[in-house]
């Protein structure tokens, strides 16, 4: 049982927009900043948004993130089939801590 | 270029020890917290450990509290994970991550990524 909550999966048509929820509590997400992590099949993770809306060089700004109060989401619009992996949404826990992720969400590209 | 190499990976039987060495490279390691993140086969990641720049603050994982050291060598860019007694549920892919956060942790995440050594305890 992951501490922060992710739906298993999510998909989408090419061209369509898909949003991933994360949900965590006052602990993590409600004190601290939200991460999110792309993990393609077979390959490390890899940073895809920090501190809840900023994205790293070189990440297509068709990815963005949200946060409002213990919550936060992932969206990816324009989908392409590259785009099909694993998502994990991750951040610091006041009272565990450490740092804590969601279940992982698998985004497939219909 | 920024890079993390794992190694020290391996088949262990239960109850017994691996030592796992992260080699950094392209950056100032001395100037960065680092972790260590596993992935059980077929499952989710898990955050396993941090260290601080300079060693001062220690995190784990309850899941390992008391059987894993982490530990670093700022002079040899190198960080470290001790595991002892071991289980079964602790194999996975153990991958080394860089980490950028506040003095508070109030921001926290994990940039650059090693490509991970493979753990594997069972008789």
């Amino acid at each position: 049982q992951s501490v922060l909550t992710q739906p298993p999966s999510a998909s989408g048509t090419p061209g369509q927009r898909v949003t991933i929820s994360c949900s965590g509590s006052s602990s993590n997400i409600g004190s601290n900043t939200v991460n999110w992590y792309q993990q393609l099949p077979g390959t490390a993770p890899k940073l895809l948004i920090y501190s809840n809306n900023q994205r790293p060089s070189g990440v297509p700004d068709r990815f963005s993130g949200s946060k409002s109060g213990t919550s936060a989401s992932l969206a990816i619009s324009g989908l392409q089939s590259e785009d099909e992996a694993d998502y994990y949404c991750a951040a610091w826990d006041d009272s565990l801590n450490g740092g804590v992720f969601g279940g992982g969400t698998k985004l497939t590209v219909l | 270029e920024v890079q993390l190499v794992e190694s020290g990976g391996g088949l262990v039987k239960p109850g017994g020890s691996l030592r796992l060495s992260c080699a950094a490279s392209g950056f100032t390691f001395s100037s960065y917290s680092m972790n260590w993140v596993r992935q059980a086969p077929g499952k989710g990641l898990e955050w396993v450990s941090s260290i601080s720049s300079s060693s001062s603050y220690i995190y784990y994982a309850d899941s390992v509290k008391g059987r894993f050291t982490i530990s670093r060598d700022n002079a040899k860019n190198s960080l470290y994970l001790q595991m002892n007694s071991l289980r079964a549920e602790d194999t996975a892919v153990y991958y080394c991550a860089r980490a950028v956060a506040a003095v508070d942790n109030y921001y926290y995440y994990m940039d650059v990524w090693g490509k991970g050594t493979t753990v594997t305890v069972s008789s």
